[in-house]
């Protein structure tokens, strides 16, 4: 059980370029979930899906798009980066049912958006 | 929307310590979960609490639901190196989604 990963760890971009960030469960988990993570911020809901080809915003959706083509997996783009993009993405994803808010976190993805 | 306070910011203490920290809410919560997050991770599901007044150990580790549903508690008995790292409480009641505390630094002297 590898849990939650993200590809890829790190990342630099150029402002306006676009890139997709991946994250993968192998848990069965209904809901997935991607979060970034400022200094002084705490961990802010960009967006997340409560199954398959299901997704909705959550508080900071702006600038971000998402997929949840496959139960297993969340994707989250950016069209143009901007260099407020800069941050630590955190995927996760939890079960459903009385648990459903237990989150299980992957490892992060560092991005600069230079 | 909801608003959770975490105190402290931060904490220095000496290896053996107890370590004390809480989370309090501007309204109620129906689960309560506490998260440790060290440099360059994820955070990692330290315990998780569904019902008022439950009281939960994992290792060294003790955290409790208040009983008013607006707080909760989590204790770090005899503290040893490995327990640094920031530690994130996180609340949900209905169909809010989870909300964050904005962490507690804990660091240990030698």
């Amino acid at each position: 059980n590898a849990g939650v990963t993200q590809t890829p760890k790190f990342r630099v971009l150029k402002t306006g370029q676009s890139m997709t960030l991946l994250c993968a469960q192998d848990m069965n988990h209904e809901y997935m979930y991607w979060y970034r993570q400022d200094p002084g911020m705490g961990l802010r809901l960009i967006h997340y899906s409560v199954g398959e080809g299901t997704t909705a915003k959550g508080e900071v959706p702006d600038g971000y798009n998402v997929s949840r083509l496959k139960k297993q997996n969340f994707l989250l783009g950016l069209e143009s980066a901007a260099p407020s993009q800069t941050s630590v993405y955190f995927c996760a994803s939890s079960p459903p049912g009385p648990q459903r808010d237990t989150q299980y976190f992957g490892p992060g993805t560092r991005l600069t958006v230079l | 929307g909801q608003q959770l306070n975490q105190s402290p910011q931060s904490m220095f203490i000496q290896e053996g310590e107890d370590v004390s920290m809480n989370c309090t809410s501007s309204s109620i919560f129906n689960t309560w979960l506490w998260y440790k997050q060290e440099p360059g991770e994820g955070p990692v599901l330290l315990i998780a609490l569904y019902k008022a007044g439950e009281l939960t150990s994992n290792g060294r580790l003790t955290a409790q639901f208040g009983i008013t549903r607006k707080d909760s508690f989590l204790n770090i008995s005899a503290s040893i190196p490995s327990d640094v790292g920031i530690y994130f409480c996180a609340g949900h009641f209905g169909n809010e989604k989870l909300t964050f505390g904005t962490g507690t630094r804990l660091t240990i002297i030698p």
